[in-house]
C-alpha cells in the first residue's frame, strides 16, 4: 500500500538557517510527489511538485526538492528559511489512477523559526 | 488565492446528529475532493467527485457521502456523527479531462467541525 513517512514531528531553526525536512514514500511504481504547506488556520498550498525528469525541483517560496528513488525519499530544502516560513509542511504521494485530487499525505512537520 | 470556498467555517454538532458541509469550486474546475484532517494528523483522502460521480474514495464508511452539482460545487454529509468525526474538513478542486493527473489541486480553508 502507498503510504508517505515524515520522521521529524516538530523541528525548530533559527532564521537565516538551513533547513532539510524528510519525507519517504512507499510506492510500487514511479510516484507523483508533492509538498504542501499549511499555516494556522489556513488551508493547504502546494509548495512544488515532482512527476518525472529533473529528479531537482523548484518551489515556490524559495523551496527545492530532490527526488532520490534509491532511498524513496523526497526532501525538501531551503538554503535561508524567514521567519514567515514557520508552519505546518505536509509530504504527499499521488494515489495509483488518482489525479492531484487524490493524495495520500503525511502526518506532517511542524517547523519553528527561532529569531 | 485559491478561489475554494467552503462554508461553514465551524461548526458544533452533537453524536448522532446529521451535518452537511459545502464547497465551491475554483472557477474553471471540474474535480472536487474532499479530506479530513484530525488534530495533529496529515490531511486523509475521503472521497472525489468528477462530473458529478464519485470517482475514488478512501476507507471511510458509508455515512460519509457527498454529491457534485452541474456548477462542479459538492457536498460532503456525513450522518451519525461520531466523536471522533471531529476535524478539519478539506475540500480541493482541480480540472481533469482524459489526463488522470489533470491540474493542480487548490484547497479551501476547510471546516473545523466539532462533535460533542
Amino acid at each position: 500500500a502507498q503510504s508517505v513517512t515524515q520522521p521529524d514531528i516538530h523541528i525548530t531553526v533559527s532564521e537565516g538557517a538551513s533547513l532539510e525536512l524528510r519525507c519517504n514514500y512507499s510506492y510500487g511504481a514511479t510516484p507523483y510527489l508533492f509538498w504542501y504547506v499549511q499555516s494556522p488556520g489556513q488551508g493547504l498550498q502546494l509548495l512544488l511538485k515532482y512527476f518525472s525528469g529533473d529528479t531537482l525541483v523548484q518551489g515556490i517560496k524559495g523551496f527545492e526538492a530532490e527526488f532520490k528513488r534509491s532511498q524513496s525519499s523526497f526532501n525538501l530544502r531551503k538554503p535561508s528559511v524567514h521567519w514567515s516560513d514557520a508552519a505546518e509542511y505536509f509530504c504527499a504521494v499521488g494515489a495509483s489512477g488518482g489525479s492531484q485530487g487524490n493524495l495520500i499525505f503525511g502526518k506532517g512537520t511542524k517547523l519553528s523559526v527561532k529569531p | 488565492e485559491t478561489g475554494v470556498t467552503q462554508s461553514p467555517t465551524h461548526l458544533i454538532k452533537t453524536r448522532g446528529q446529521q451535518v452537511t458541509l459545502r464547497c465551491s469550486s475554483q472557477s474553471g474546475h471540474n474535480t472536487v475532493s474532499w479530506y479530513q484532517q484530525a488534530l495533529g494528523q496529515g490531511p486523509q483522502f475521503i472521497f472525489q467527485y468528477y462530473r458529478e460521480e464519485e470517482n475514488g474514495r478512501g476507507n471511510f464508511p458509508p455515512r460519509f457521502s457527498g454529491l457534485q452539482f452541474p456548477n462542479y460545487s459538492s457536498e460532503l454529509n456525513v450522518n451519525a456523527l461520531e466523536l471522533d468525526d471531529s476535524a478539519l474538513y478539506l475540500c480541493a478542486s482541480s480540472f481533469r479531462t482524459g489526463n488522470l493527473l489533470g491540474t493542480e489541486a487548490f484547497f479551501g480553508q476547510g471546516t473545523r467541525l466539532t462533535v460533542v
